[in-house]
């Protein structure tokens, strides 16, 4: 078990619809980086937040955006989905390089 | 922008006998260097990791070696073993205060272990 935590596990839903995507990091770890998984695209760096501020950003559409709350956990929303975003999202956090991932969510958009 | 090329993308090795996976990279300011394992169904796990300042790490059976001047990393695993048998993830990053870039991996490497 990595420490960091991401909900739900799994989430079904249609296209043109909105989600949020969770993530807890690990107690201590001020940064949270959101990727995605896909069989075409492999593991895709989509934005870096650090203690509250984004730091970075990748290949993340305009249609996702995320935050990181005072808590230090995020949320990934994504808008306007398409059946192309069905993909494993992962989260992961560090308090220097070391990144840890958490299990993943498998968004599927039908 | 980073990227990362690592091969081959599959590798079957008998029980017992050595593993290498290799990576090249083509950021000259890249000086973070992960290997992950993902098992089906679970997040990438990070096994090794090296720094530019460092040729070469070991833990156990498994050990990294860095060139950078050629901009190539490799993964060795010796005395493979059927829990072995996953994909392997190489990935790239700046590392400065207040974390690390994001990681730009390769495409992966599906390791079987043949008993």
């Amino acid at each position: 078990d990595s420490g960091v935590t991401q909900t739900p596990k799994h989430l079904i839903t249609a296209t043109g619809q909105r989600v949020t995507l969770r993530c807890s990091p690990r107690s201590g770890d001020l940064s949270v980086y959101w990727y995605q998984q896909s069989l075409d695209q492999g593991l895709q760096f989509l934005i870096h937040y650090y203690n509250g501020e984004e730091r970075a950003k990748g290949n993340i559409l305009e249609r996702f955006s995320a935050q990181q709350f005072p808590d230090l956990h995020s949320e990934l929303n994504l808008s306007s989905l398409e059946l192309g975003d069905s993909a494993l999202y992962f989260c992961a956090s560090s308090v220097g390089a070391e990144a840890f991932f958490g299990q993943g969510t498998r968004l599927t958009v039908v | 922008g980073e990227n990362v090329e690592q091969h081959p993308s599959t590798l079957s090795v008998q029980e017992g006998d050595s593993a290498v996976i290799k990576c090249t990279y083509s950021d000259s300011a890249s000086n973070y260097f992960p290997w992950y394992k993902q098992e089906l169904g679970k997040g990438p796990q990070l096994i090794i990791d090296i720094r530019s300042n460092v040729g070469e790490k070991k833990d156990q059976r498994i050990a990294v070696t860095l060139n950078k001047t050629a901009k190539h990393f490799s993964l060795h695993i010796t005395e493979t073993q059927p829990e072995d048998s996953a994909v392997y993830f190489c990935a790239a990053s700046i590392h400065k205060g207040g974390g690390a870039d994001g990681l730009t991996f390769g495409k992966g490497t599906h390791l079987i272990i043949q008993p």
